[in-house]
């Protein structure tokens, strides 16, 4: 069975400063990795995803992850943070065998300070 | 355009009713999924189907019910045994290295 953790329920940076939102994750098989942005009262927005190719991830709006298999962590990064960026963030994995599912990291909230 | 529809967006029942919320993809994927969201508590599994005819129990499965007739369909019923049904409801298909949302349905329950 797979599991998602997210270390920290509430993030606070100042604006211009760099986030650091941290995901680990345990799996017996190889996972998919996600990360989704969730601004109040809307739905879920795909920020990037982990597919086992490149380690190191791009998505929108200048976020990015890196893929750690040793330390098991998918740690979402962006280098400026900005106030259109406050708002919840969850950390998904998915695997792919017979007992499929996708399981979600109780989410981290990102304050974004001026 | 593929995707997941999620309908109504907007639901209100009265206390002791059942309802159930729609759930359609056109993605052609075994599997879906249903999660409850609450504040600070993240998406939380309620159940889950991988494939037509078949469904399992997620995390907290007391006081739902589902079906899984077609591949298309995956309908989530909240029964009047739910204790506090009012949240926000989403609905999933894919597994491995894709996942796709709906947009979500607000049950608010008077």
């Amino acid at each position: 069975a797979q599991s998602v953790t997210q270390l920290d329920s509430h993030v606070s940076v100042s604006e211009g400063t760099p986030v650091l939102l941290r995901c680990n994750y345990s799996s017996s098989y190889s996972p998919s990795l996600f990360w989704y942005v969730q601004h109040p009262n809307k739905g879920l927005q795909l920020l990037l995803k982990y597919t086992s190719a490149a380690t190191l991830v791009k998505g929108i709006n200048g976020f990015e992850a890196e893929f750690k298999k040793s330390e098991t962590s998918f740690h979402l990064t962006k280098p400026s943070a900005h106030m259109s960026d406050a708002a919840e963030y969850f950390c998904v994995v998915s695997v792919m065998n017979r007992d499929d599912k996708i399981i979600f990291g109780k989410g981290t909230r990102l304050h974004i300070l001026p | 355009d593929g995707g997941i529809t999620q309908s109504p967006k907007y639901l209100f029942r009265k206390e002791g009713q059942n309802v159930t919320l729609s759930c359609e993809q056109n993605l052609n994927h075994d599997a879906m999924y249903w999660y409850r969201q609450d504040p600070g508590q993240g998406l939380r599994l309620i159940y889950y189907s991988q494939i037509v005819n078949d469904f399992q129990k997620g995390d907290i499965a007391e006081g739902y019910s589902v079906s899984r007739e077609k591949k298309e369909s995956f309908p989530l019923t909240v029964t009047s045994a739910q204790k506090n049904p009012t949240a926000f409801y989403l609905c999933a298909a894919g597994g491995g290295t894709e996942a796709f949302f709906g947009q979500g349905t607000r049950l608010t329950v008077v």
